[in-house]
């Protein structure tokens, strides 16, 4: 059965701590890993897509790499406004499963 | 980037009501599109899939009669809830892919059944 862990379900940060956090995956047939930010009360919005194991993708404070069996995203130097549910997603025959998410709160 | 707009963002309505759902691409066109629930502090779960141009497919355990879905043209997708009760009260939210590398969501739409 396909899986999506990630972990931890919530982390808190001091403004400029730097952290990772983690998704691990069991799925056949992977097409790839996603990688949102979802704010209270609001749709998931798009941050990465990975294909392959060794691929990184970076966009401003957050960088997200994959492997075989896991993926990271790491908040660098992270800002009071990168407070959000990080969730990420593995498409599995044209379909997104998700994890459960990260809650990530950043204390200035 | 591509956006995809959901309406209405919360709607309130009485048990034994139906409530419509509209989920639309902006500026592109989507031949599939995809709705999720979401409880609070719990992952998104994949209700169906919406085929313009035919029927929807449903997941496992999702009630077709209940949760009836129409993908009319290529940029409209609705979800309705018929007969609404309580349980069903959620955060619903539709998704449609643009090619292969990325998929775009709307803002969701917090429905309390009272």
């Amino acid at each position: 059965e396909d899986q999506v862990t990630q972990s931890p379900e919530a982390l808190r940060l001091q403004e400029g701590e730097s952290s990772s956090l983690n998704c691990s995956y069991t799925v056949s047939g992977l097409r790839g890993l996603f990688w949102y930010r979802q704010d209270p009360g609001k749709g998931p919005e798009f941050l990465f897509t990975l294909y392959s194991a060794g691929e990184e993708k970076e966009k401003e404070r957050l960088k997200a790499t994959l492997t075989k069996k896991e993926s990271f995203l790491h908040i660098t130097a992270p800002k009071p406004e990168d407070s959000a549910t990080y969730l990420c997603a593995v498409a599995s025959w044209g379909k997104l499963q998700f994890g459960a998410g990260t809650q990530v709160v950043v204390t200035p | 980037g591509a956006v995809v707009s959901q309406h209405p963002s919360r709607v309130i309505c009485k048990s034994g009501t139906s409530v419509k759902i509209e989920c639309r691409s902006l500026d592109f066109q989507a031949t599939t599109m995809f709705w999720y629930r979401q409880f609070p502090k719990q992952s998104l779960m994949l209700m169906a899939t919406s085929n313009e141009g035919s029927k929807a497919t449903y997941e496992q355990g999702v009630e077709k009669d209940k949760f009836l879905i129409n993908h009319a043209s290529l940029t409209l997708s609705t979800l309705t809830v018929t007969s609404a009760h309580p349980e069903d009260s959620s955060f619903y939210i539709c998704s449609a892919p643009q090619g292969p590398t990325e998929a775009f969501f709307g803002q969701g739409t917090r429905l309390t059944v009272v």
